[in-house]
């Protein structure tokens, strides 16, 4: 059963860049990869996805190596309102369904 | 759009009470989801909906849990009879594709169950 792995906990300062890595080993050929955002007391929210190379938007960047079995999530200059839980998905070979992982619980400090 | 819209929003009920959960998805998705959130467990497909039609309901813990989807824009999960582990968030989601470009799932707000 594929899945992806991503770190647990992070910690960081205000002001500081982020880099969030998830493994998909088995990722399926022709889909994307998804980044969520969730805070205490909501549903995970989309942040950014893509297929290959490089994605920008206003929240994140987001890098995929040629070989697509990882994932970076760049986080710039992070402040105490990006705390919070952030989700890779990556549909796996034979998969059709979301899976969410235990995402990687990013805490900023002052 | 008002996005996916659950109800209720919170619930504590006693051991051995029905409970169902009721949602409201995006106009135009083809596709629900039912997932539940624990600290133990973490965010859990439940079930999902292809047009109306249940495709996987493989995460359902057991035969207590139910879920329909009698329309495009209603679904509802039931849980009979409830019992204390059940309590968790449950997030119903709707996206309009799972595959390609464009698979966003878009979450509710969440149903807060408490089983006492």
């Amino acid at each position: 059963l594929a899945k992806t792995t991503q770190p647990i906990s992070m910690d960081s300062y205000e002001g500081q860049e982020v880099n969030i890595t998830c493994s998909h080993n088995n990722i399926a050929t022709n889909d994307y990869i998804t980044w969520y955002q969730q805070f205490p007391s909501q549903g995970p929210r989309f942040i950014i996805q893509g297929y290959k190379t490089k994605v920008t938007n206003e929240v994140a960047s987001l890098f995929i190596p040629a070989d697509r079995k990882s994932s970076t999530l760049s986080l710039p200059r992070v402040s105490l309102s990006d705390t919070a839980v952030y989700y890779c998905l990556a549909p796996s070979v034979g998969y059709s369904t979301l899976t969410f992982g235990k995402g990687t619980m990013l805490l900023v400090s002052p | 759009d008002a996005g996916v819209i659950q109800s209720p929003r919170h619930e504590v009920t006693e051991m051995g009470q029905e409970v169902t959960l009721r949602c409201k998805p995006i106009s135009g998705h083809d596709y629900l989801f039912w997932y539940r959130q624990t600290m133990m467990r973490g965010l859990e497909l439940l079930i999902y909906f292809n047009n109306n039609v249940p495709i996987d309901d493989s995460g359902m813990p057991e035969d207590r849990f139910s879920a329909k989807m009698p329309n495009a824009s209603f679904s509802t999960l039931k849980i009979q009879p409830s019992e204390p582990r059940d309590s968790a968030v449950y997030f119903c989601a709707s996206s309009l594709r799972i595959q390609g470009a464009g698979n966003t799932i878009y979450f509710g707000e969440g149903s807060w169950l408490t089983v006492v």
